[in-house]
């Protein structure tokens, strides 16, 4: 059964980068695509972005300029870095597995950027 | 991008069937099989329910199905049931090679 488990600081401070690292057992992350997907308090999913296992990336065009995904396949992670953050960062951030349909989700991990 | 179109909430009685409609473009729900439904339920975690259009994961019930015309899907809950009341969410990928959620829907069950 594949697992995927968030790490990272609850807490970002304005201006700041947020980090995040989503790892990944039960299976291999080859052949797969891996997402970010975050929900801020209250309110609908947002796509972030994704990366295929072996580096090929795509990310929301509303972020593209502060966000990066990267992937060590080698520790079988992947992770999200989020530039310039401000409270509208806030939100809960999950890793998922898949791009067209995301079948294995993390438990998600609340990050908080104080206005 | 925007994010797909979903009604804000629907509402049924137990043993009735819903639709949640959900309207995109030519560019994404139009474009291609990649339609995905997600349902969660509060303070937890997304399940996909349905995937390529029509399609059901393992575990997931009959009773959920999904379909599309044109630049419109919808998910399908024949037999209401209590359990069912949460959440729904579309997404579809997208000719940008990106993915794209819809705002949600509150299904509440009578």
């Amino acid at each position: 059964q594949v697992q995927l488990q968030e790490s990272g600081p609850g807490l970002v401070k304005p201006s700041e980068t947020l980090s995040l690292t989503c790892t990944v057992s039960g299976g291999s992350m080859r052949d797969y695509f891996w997402t970010w997907i975050r929900q801020p308090p209250g309110k609908g999913l947002e796509w972030i972005g994704y990366i295929f296992y072996s580096g090929g990336t795509s990310y929301s065009p509303s972020l593209q300029s502060r966000v990066s995904i990267s992937a060590d396949t080698s520790k079988n992670q992947f992770s999200l870095k989020l530039k310039s953050v401000t409270a509208a960062d806030t939100a809960v951030y999950y890793c998922a597995r898949g791009r067209s349909g995301n079948d294995y989700w993390g438990q998600g991990t609340l990050v908080t950027v104080p206005s | 991008q925007s994010a797909l179109t979903q009604p804000a909430s629907v509402s049924g009685s137990p043993g009735q069937s819903i639709a949640i409609s959900c309207t995109g473009t030519s560019s994404d729900i139009g474009a291609d099989k990649y339609v995905s439904w997600y349902q969660q339920h509060p303070g937890k975690v997304p399940k996909l329910m349905i995937y390529e259009v029509n399609d059901r994961p393992a575990g997931v019930s009959d009773r959920f199905s999904g379909s599309k015309s044109g630049n419109t899907a919808s998910l399908t809950i024949s037999g209401l049931q209590a359990e069912d009341e949460a959440d729904y969410y579309c997404s579809s990928y997208t000719t940008s090679t990106t993915q794209i959620f819809g705002g949600g829907t509150k299904l509440t069950v009578l």
